[in-house]
Parts: structure tokens; C-alpha cells; sequence
């Protein structure tokens, strides 16, 4: 069965850490991928997606996510946090609107 | 920005009650998808809608949902009769195009409606 994975329920960081968010995902065929972020209080936005090519892809306020096919990985960074970040991300698979979510991660930034 | 929009952010219903919630999709958008999630659990998908028919729907959606564009502009889901099980955040989505070699397959959400079955 097609699934997406999130590694960490709950990250709790310091303004300016680093951040790596883990997701696996596990279905063949056509890869999709994107990073959604939930703001408090907010509706879900696109962080960024991957459908092919450059492996490496970069996304709005600074964070990017690497496609590691062989890993099966799509982890979501970026290299210095703000508590502007603070919020819950979601890692999502699929094609054709059939997303598949993942759990969803909050970060709590301290300031 | 063009945005999703969804009412009402929050509906309290008995059980075994109707419901209808709202969604107005981006306008030059021609696929519309329900989604949602139970506290604490996963965003889980419920059905998927193109030109008047549903694509595609998942096992949750059974015949007590149904989904409906009733005009050019508003996609609902209704519930027939509600269990406290439905209780969940429901989101709305759309995309502009959802083929096979798209691209910009990105679905744009809506704020959710909070739908709490007592």
C-alpha cells in the first residue's frame, strides 16, 4: 500500500538551528512529492514539490528538500530557523489530488 | 493571491443530522478533492471531482457522502446522517490540472471546516 512516513511527531528548536525534517515514502510508479506547511490558524500551503529532474529542490522562506530515490527519502531543511516557522509541515505523495499525507511534524522555534 | 475559501470554519451538528459544507474553489480550477482529518490522526483523503463526476473516491467515502457542484462556483460535501466518528477537520482543495505529466499538479487548500457531531 502506498504510505508516507514522518519521522518526528513533535521538533522543538532554537531561532537560527538547523532544521531536517525526515519523510520515507513507499509507492512505485510515478513519484510526487511536495512539502505542505500548516500555520497556526492557517489553511495548508506548498512549501515546495518535486515531480522530476534536479533532485535538489528549493522552496519559499528558504527551505529546500533532496529526493533521494534510493532512500526512498525526501527530508525537508533549511539552515537556520526563525520562530516565524513555527507551525506543522506535511510531508505528501500522489498524483491526480489522490494525496497521501503524512502524519505531520510540528516545530516549535524558541525565540 | 486567488484562495479556496470554506464555510462555515466550524459547524456543530446532533447526531444523525444533515450537513453541508461549503467550498469555493479557485475559479479557473477544474479539479475539486475533499479531505479530512480526525484529531491527532492523518490528513486522509475522501473523493476527487472533475467535470460533474467523481474521479475518484477513497474507502471512507461510503453513501453517506455525497459531493455536489451545484453552480459554477461552490463544491459541497454533505453528510447524511452524521455519526460522532465524523467529527474531523474537512478540507477543500483544487488544482488546475491533474494530468499524468503535469507539472503543477499542486492542490491549493482551503482553511478547513471544523466539524465537531454531538
Amino acid at each position: 500500500a502506498q504510505s508516507v512516513s514522518q519521522h518526528n511527531h513533535h521538533v522543538i528548536l532554537s531561532e537560527a538551528a538547523s532544521l531536517e525534517l525526515g519523510c520515507n515514502y513507499s509507492y512505485g510508479g510515478t513519484v510526487n512529492l511536495f512539502w505542505y506547511v500548516q500555520y497556526p490558524g492557517q489553511h495548508l500551503q506548498l512549501l515546495l514539490k518535486y515531480f522530476s529532474g534536479d533532485p535538489l529542490v528549493k522552496g519559499i522562506k528558504g527551505f529546500e528538500a533532496e529526493f533521494i530515490k534510493s532512500k526512498f527519502s525526501f527530508n525537508l531543511r533549511k539552515p537556520s530557523v526563525q520562530w516565524s516557522d513555527t507551525a506543522e509541515y506535511f510531508c505528501v505523495g500522489g498524483s491526480q489530488g489522490n494525496l497521501i499525507f503524512g502524519k505531520g511534524t510540528k516545530l516549535s522555534v524558541k525565540p | 493571491e486567488p484562495e479556496v475559501t470554506q464555510t462555515p470554519s466550524h459547524q456543530v451538528t446532533q447526531m444523525g443530522q444533515e450537513v453541508i459544507l461549503r467550498c469555493v474553489p479557485i475559479s479557473n480550477h477544474l479539479y475539486f478533492y475533499w479531505y479530512r482529518q480526525i484529531l491527532g490522526q492523518k490528513v486522509e483523503f475522501l473523493v476527487s471531482f472533475y467535470n460533474n463526476e467523481i474521479s475518484e473516491k477513497s474507502e471512507i467515502f461510503d453513501d453517506q457522502f455525497s459531493v455536489e457542484r451545484p453552480d459554477g462556483s461552490n463544491f459541497t460535501l454533505k453528510i447524511r446522517s452524521t455519526k460522532l466518528e465524523d467529527s474531523a477537520m474537512y478540507f477543500c482543495a483544487s488544482s488546475e490540472w491533474a494530468g499524468s505529466y503535469a507539472s503543477d499538479t499542486e492542490a491549493f487548500f482551503g482553511q478547513g471546516t471544523r466539524l465537531t457531531v454531538v
